[in-house]
């Protein structure tokens, strides 16, 4: 079975400081995605990685960046956290192979920035 | 721009019942379309897929069917249980993008009752 995992699940940090989510997938796929997820707006990318340090903006890279360093790591970064980034956070991965791929998600980390 | 919505936004059985949710989309340029269930507080799993050239997809009690020409995905429980409640999702991946971008939909929250 494909295994997503991510190193919090919940977190509560202070406005301005800088955070990391970490997400790690053992089934070698090339995709990774970060997703933010907020009550009656659904599931939104955030950010997208095909390779090793590749990546490419979602919908909303505002205030947030990435890393990926190595295939399975797959990093999100908040510069200098603010309120409105309180959110559950979702990653999620799947194999390369053009558009008939499934993507497979983690158990979410639930940020409360104060 | 595709969107994806979902109804009815909630839905409360009794146990046994057979039920229908609904799912639909604006623009029928997908690969696939994918449905997710999320318990309260967790990440996504993904329950079925279906390409743009499939019409269903079954999974134990699950079925799912796909009418890409009128932008619509039906995901039939068959005897539902007290454990099947939980948010179901769709989403759909469009053409459009240049990379695996899903649209998703706000969900539908069901519960059934013992």
């Amino acid at each position: 079975d494909v295994k997503v995992t991510q190193s919090s699940r919940y977190l509560v940090k202070r406005t301005g400081e800088k955070v990391f989510l970490e997400c790690v997938q053992d089934m070698d796929h090339e995709n990774m995605f970060w997703y933010r997820q907020d009550p009656g707006l659904g599931l939104r990318l955030i950010y997208f990685s095909y390779d090793v340090k590749m990546k490419e903006k979602g919908d909303i890279p505002e205030g947030y960046s990435v890393s990926r360093e190595k295939k399975e790591r797959f990093s999100l970064i908040l510069e200098s956290a603010s309120t409105n980034q309180t959110s559950m956070y979702l990653c999620a991965s799947s194999p390369a192979s053009g558009g008939a791929t499934e993507q497979f998600f983690g158990p979410g980390t639930r940020l409360t920035v104060l | 721009k595709q969107e994806v919505t979902q109804i009815p936004a909630a839905l409360s059985v009794p146990e046994g019942e057979n039920l229908v949710l609904n799912c639909s989309f604006t623009d029928s340029a997908i690969y696939n379309l994918q449905w997710f269930r999320q318990d309260p507080g967790k990440g996504l799993t993904s329950l079925l897929l279906i390409q743009s050239s499939q019409r269903e997809q079954t999974s134990g009690r699950l079925n799912a069917s796909l009418d890409k020409s009128s932008g619509r995905s039906t995901l039939y429980i068959a005897a539902s249980q007290p454990g099947d409640s939980a948010t179901y999702l769709c989403a759909v991946r469009p053409y459009d993008t240049g990379f695996q971008k899903l649209v998703f939909g706000t969900g539908t929250r069901l519960l059934v009752s013992p």
